[in-house]
């Protein structure tokens, strides 16, 4: 499929098991980010990647683990899962794009993973 | 760091221009965003202005940037049962490629 996916798009698990949310793109962005969604708190930005193997910590990174080893792939690893950690995650990559007046950055998002930890 | 703002939620009635306000904090933005996210979606990008402008319609939409006081706002004219969504505000300076976005403000539309 072109353009950015998720997989799965739902998931139920338990506390204190791993689980590792897939993120996949096509356009090759050279950036990547994972962000997760909750009532009250908006976007919050868990880790991001500027390129293969350069990933960085975002605003809520703790108990998150990511890697990416290819340019397309960026799996999101929850190692011990938590209930705290119900959440909906977004997947998105970010690349130029041409405008009028020159060239901005624009963020596409998947379409996220609702994951609840029980 | 840099910041932004929104009210959470907004309610109009149907045929009524709804406004959705952003102040942020980065002095250095480059570029301002409006993205909208409808029920059980990912965000999409809306429209966006860049920082030397004041002023950008596009059909239905109006954004206004007053860049002094830091204040964005996204105008729907003839705001429609479609419109309803989480509106994000989000702004990026030139030398990031990260986006910072705003909490979100939820528009409802009431018949």
């Amino acid at each position: 499929d072109a353009g950015i996916t998720q997989s799965p798009r739902y998931k139920i698990t338990e506390t204190g098991r791993q689980v590792t949310l897939m993120c996949h793109q096509t356009w090759s962005h050279s950036y990547m980010f994972w962000y997760r969604q909750d009532l009250g708190h908006g976007l919050r930005l868990i880790y991001y990647s500027a390129a293969a193997d350069i990933t960085d910590k975002g605003e809520v990174p703790d108990g998150y683990v990511v890697s990416r080893s290819k340019t397309e792939n960026f799996p999101l690893t929850l190692e011990s899962a938590t209930r705290s950690q119900t959440s909906v995650y977004f997947c998105a990559s970010s690349g130029p794009v041409s405008g009028r007046k020159g060239s901005y950055n624009e963020q596409f998002f998947g379409p996220g993973t609702r994951l609840t930890v029980l | 760091g840099e910041d932004v703002e929104q009210s959470l939620f907004l309610s109009v009635r149907e045929g009524d221009s709804s406004v959705i306000n952003c102040t942020y904090t980065d002095s250095s933005s480059t570029y301002l965003y409006w993205y909208k996210q409808e029920p059980g979606a990912g965000l999409q990008l809306l429209t966006y202005i860049f920082s030397n402008m004041d002023m950008k319609q596009d059909q239905r939409l109006t954004v206004l940037l007053n860049k002094k006081d830091k204040h964005l706002s996204l105008r729907i004219a003839d705001t429609q049962t479609g419109d309803s969504a989480i509106y994000f505000c989000a702004e990026t300076s030139s030398s990031a490629s990260k986006i910072i976005f705003g909490s979100g403000t939820r528009l409802s539309i009431r018949p």
